[in-house]
């Protein structure tokens, strides 16, 4: 089993729409957890960090679930500017090494 | 501003001339990595350093070196570049439990 596993996309939906993404992870002991944005050519972003009650930061809703060791994002209300690679990262804690999945594309179309 | 810096943003070689990828950063921060993204197989590290003086093999160190000789710097050198490494390389550094903060990336080509 992969470390940090998601769904490589693309999601097409359209404007105005509710998507949401999973990453399973397969170290239980990992500890931090994040989603990081990523546009075509560019730098990782932080979007949110994740977590263990949850969390929210206006149209994106961030959970974790250690029992099935996974995250998931949502985001309501698509946006055009939506439209972007999100990575899923975990760590250890501390200065552990963050193990990247490999992305989801999300394509919001009008 | 708070930022890691890396140059240059885009670099054209031939295989075997040596060349360094600078990094700084501006935050006193004690971890720094470097690592390359292909597609398909996603953000690899490459190196990663927890402080002066202390560096460490990622995922993908061959063919590569690194240095930490300030908190600040960490520059990525290709002593003999070859085509394989041709890639999008990204170095990024954190503080204690936070998460990374990425420079604005390197395209190599290597011919």
């Amino acid at each position: 089993r992969k470390e940090v596993e998601q769904d490589p996309g693309p999601f097409n939906v359209p404007e105005g729409a509710t998507v949401a993404f999973n990453c399973t992870y397969s170290n239980s002991a990992s500890q931090s957890f994040f989603w990081y944005r990523q546009d075509c050519r560019k730098e990782p972003k932080l979007l949110m960090s994740v977590y263990s009650s949850g969390n929210e930061d206006g149209r994106f809703t961030a959970q974790l679930n250690r029992a099935s060791q996974y995250i998931s994002l949502l985001i309501r209300d698509s946006k055009l500017s939506d439209s972007a690679t999100y990575l899923c990262v975990v760590s250890l804690g501390g200065y552990s090494t963050l193990t990247f999945g490999k992305g989801t594309m999300l394509l919001v179309s009008p | 501003e708070a930022q890691v810096t890396q140059n240059p943003r885009y670099l054209i070689t031939v295989t075997g001339k040596k060349l360094t990828v600078t990094c700084s950063q501006n935050m006193n921060h004690e971890y720094m990595s470097w690592y390359r993204q292909d597609p398909g197989l996603g953000l690899r590290q490459i190196y990663y350093s927890m402080n002066v003086e202390v560096t460490d093999k990622g995922d993908v160190p061959e063919g590569y070196k690194v240095s930490r000789k300030e908190k600040r710097n960490f520059p990525l050198i290709l002593e003999s570049p070859s085509p394989n490494q041709t890639s999008l390389y990204f170095c990024a550094s954190r503080g204690h439990n936070s998460p990374l903060h990425f420079g604005n990336g390197t395209r190599l080509t290597v011919t």
